[in-house]
């Protein structure tokens, strides 16, 4: 069964910290899609990055930087010089199968917290 | 960019009423989603939709929910008779089922007292 595991409930840092936030998933298929969500307190969900389980390699936009590795079922996300606008619950998805419209499997999220 | 609209934003209903609500997904793309977010929980599926018909549910939806798509463009969650645990944030998402993932829509809140 799918499963996406986000250990950490809350994180608190200062501004300009850099800050990670882990994600663990769980899938029995060899192919399949992993997404991170931002949800700022507006509450809508704004799409960060989207990779699929054949390519591990890392991918850095801007201040944002995701470490995809299938050897831990990891895809966990850096934020370097964290800002107060950082501040929003982040959620890891999963989804096994999006070309044939599966569905996506959230994690718990995080709330990150950037403080002047 | 294209959108995935919801209507209305929020909605504040009374127990045992029927609620519907709206989204207009992206017109060239083929699955249709609702998903279910109580308030500081996680973001849980509810159903999909794919060629007139219910492709997968989860436990969730059970028979106080349903879904349909009256016209082609619409896509709308009906619940008949809200319980007070039905207050959450209801979002809609579209994709093409390709590589290209989902969009979601904005959410519709909805609140029963």
């Amino acid at each position: 069964a799918q499963k996406v595991t986000q250990a950490q409930t809350e994180i608190s840092v200062v501004e300009k910290e850099d800050v990670t936030l882990d994600c663990v998933y769980e899938t029995r298929d060899t192919t399949y899609y992993l997404f991170w969500y931002k949800q700022p307190p507006s509450g809508e969900l704004v799409f960060l990055i989207r990779r699929n389980s054949f390519d591990e390699q890392n991918e850095i936009s801007g201040r944002y930087s995701w470490n995809f590795q299938k050897s831990t079922s990891s895809f966990n996300f850096t934020i370097t010089a964290s800002q107060v606008v950082d501040s929003a619950v982040y959620f890891c998805a999963l989804s096994e199968s999006p070309n044939q419209g599966g569905k996506l499997i959230f994690g718990q999220g995080t709330e990150l917290s950037v403080k002047p | 960019e294209p959108e995935v609209t919801q209507t209305p934003s929020h909605q504040v209903t009374q127990m045992g009423q029927e609620v519907i609500l709206r989204c207009v997904p992206i017109s060239n793309h083929l699955y249709f989603y609702w998903y279910r977010q109580i308030l500081g929980q996680k973001v849980e599926f509810l159903v999909s939709f794919y060629n007139n018909e219910i492709s997968e549910k989860s436990e969730i939806f059970d028979d106080q929910f349903s879904v349909e798509r009256p016209d082609g463009s619409n896509f709308t969650l009906k619940i008949r008779s809200t319980k007070l645990e039905d207050s959450a944030m209801y979002f809609c998402a579209s994709s093409e089922g390709n590589d290209y993932g989902y969009t979601f829509g904005s959410g519709t809140r909805l609140t029963v007292v």
